[in-house]
């Protein structure tokens, strides 16, 4: 199975400052037609996952601009431009390239 | 809108069964794959399996954990999934997902989850 690695497990972040988490795969996570299928999903306290991007670099419809996607092949990274206060919780990459399917443990964001 | 209402979650014994539901609407179902995933209490999500269209032969692929335990259906005239769970484990104590899980394109839609608790 595709192990995802994420870093750091917790991140305490100052409002309006820039966020950033790593997710680190034991995989190439390029499938057969040359496409990259890596999302990346934020989960608020008592709620269920929200995918925010797809294939590393593609915002869902109604996600802010200040989240980005970026990386290739095993290394990916989502960065938050400046933190707001709802987008504290917990954000998961996970991997769509082979079944089963597989998440990073999760990273945990608050607000110091 | 679109609306996926996960439900049939409850307490049940070890050893015991349980049949949880998915309800869609406000998306063409038939032509969605489904997927469940369970998260523990205060743990990280865990992909437990998937059944296809019936374009697809209504494929179904399972995570080991479960595989052999859990079985995967859907009725594309309800709009309806399910996840049937036998033999459980105190291990599958969990808020039980459905979501279609897209990985390529826009339209991926969660179910509020269902508690799946077992326990004697």
């Amino acid at each position: 199975d595709v192990v995802l690695t994420q870093s750091p497990l917790s991140l305490p972040v100052t409002l309006g400052q820039p966020a950033s988490i790593s997710c680190r795969s034991s995989q190439s996570l390029v499938f057969s037609d040359g496409k990259t299928y890596l999302n990346w999903y934020h989960q608020r306290p008592g709620q269920s996952p929200r995918r925010l991007i797809y294939k590393v670099s593609n915002r869902d419809s109604g996600v802010p601009d200040r989240f980005s996607g970026s990386g290739s092949g095993t290394d990916f990274t989502l960065k938050i431009n400046r933190v707001e206060a709802e987008d504290v919780g917990v954000y998961y990459c996970m991997q769509g390239a082979q079944w089963p399917r597989t998440f990073g443990q999760g990273t945990k964001v608050e607000i110091k | 809108e679109v609306q996926l209402t996960d439900s049939g979650g409850g307490l049940v014994q070890p050893g015991g069964s349980l049949k949880l539901s998915c309800a869609a609407s406000g998306f063409t179902f038939s032509d969605s794959a489904m997927n469940w995933v369970r998260q523990a209490s205060g743990k990280g999500l865990e992909w437990i399996g998937r059944i296809r269209t019936k374009a697809n032969g209504y494929a179904t692929a399972y995570a080991e954990s479960v595989k052999g335990r859990f079985t995967i259906s859907r009725d594309d005239s309800k709009n309806t999934a399910y996840l049937e769970m036998n033999s459980l484990k105190t291990d599958d104590t969990a808020v039980y997902y459905c979501t279609t899980l897209v990985v390529s394109a826009p339209g991926d839609h969660w179910g509020q989850g269902t508690l799946v608790t077992v326990s004697s």
